[in-house]
């Protein structure tokens, strides 16, 4: 299996703040990757696909980058509605495996 | 529109089977590169992809449940049933089912149900 690992588990941020989140793949999955933005008590939301492609309907302040084992979702100016828990997805190898997620908090 | 809805008890008992189904809308699981999955949360913690269901009926199971699992689908109701036996109160969690849709390696879940609390209790 694929294990993804994300960094950090947790951040506090404040409004306005630039936040980056890894995730690293224990192999090589190209750009096989997706993000998610999951609030408490809801289902996630899928954020970007292919590891830098928006999903429709989504801010252009979140944005994704990387290939290989090596990617990052990047918020460029924190609203109050971002804080959530992101998760990353693999889908390169056999079923689709998520990291632990990264939960942004505030500050 | 695409919605995915999700029926199924809240409470089983421990060597029960669980059977969920989720009935969805707006698209069809006959189309090239749709596909249905499952995915679990325990509380608090992350999320697990259990099984996908393709348009092809291609099926992929959790290497570590995949004993315990079977995912089916009904092309002409337009539902997707997951079984998982022998449940125990580790299983217990919240439930999803999600479209995925791409081509290739290149999917995504890109509409999720609401979910469903699953309780394992005796």
């Amino acid at each position: 299996d694929i294990q993804m690992t994300q960094s950090p588990p947790s951040l506090s941020a404040s409004v306005g703040d630039r936040v980056i989140i890894t995730c690293r793949a224990s192999q090589n999955i190209f750009t096989y990757l997706n993000w998610y933005q999951q609030k408490p008590g809801k289902a996630p939301e899928l954020l970007i696909y292919a590891a830098s492609r928006l999903q429709s309907g989504v801010p252009s302040r979140f944005s994704g980058s990387g290939s290989g084992t090596d990617f990052t979702l990047t918020i460029s100016s924190l609203q109050p509605e971002d804080f959530a828990t992101y998760y990353c997805q693999q889908t390169y190898s056999g079923l689709r495996t998520f990291g632990r997620g990264t939960k942004v908090e505030i500050k | 529109q695409i919605t995915l809805e999700q029926s199924g008890p809240t409470l089983v008992k421990p060597t029960q089977t669980l059977t969920l189904t989720c009935t969805f809308s707006g698209f069809s699981l006959s189309s090239s590169g749709v596909g249905v999955g499952w995915i679990r949360q325990p509380l608090g913690e992350a999320l697990e992809c259990l099984a996908l269901i393709s348009y092809d009926d291609d099926k992929r199971y959790s290497p570590s449940l995949q004993n315990r699992l079977t995912i089916t689908k009904d092309t002409s109701k337009n539902q997707v049933v997951l079984t998982m036996t022998n449940m125990d109160p580790v299983d217990t969690a919240t439930y999803y089912c999600a479209r995925s849709f791409g081509y290739g390696y290149m999917d995504a879940f890109d509409f999720w149900g609401p979910g469903t609390a699953v309780t394992v209790s005796s």
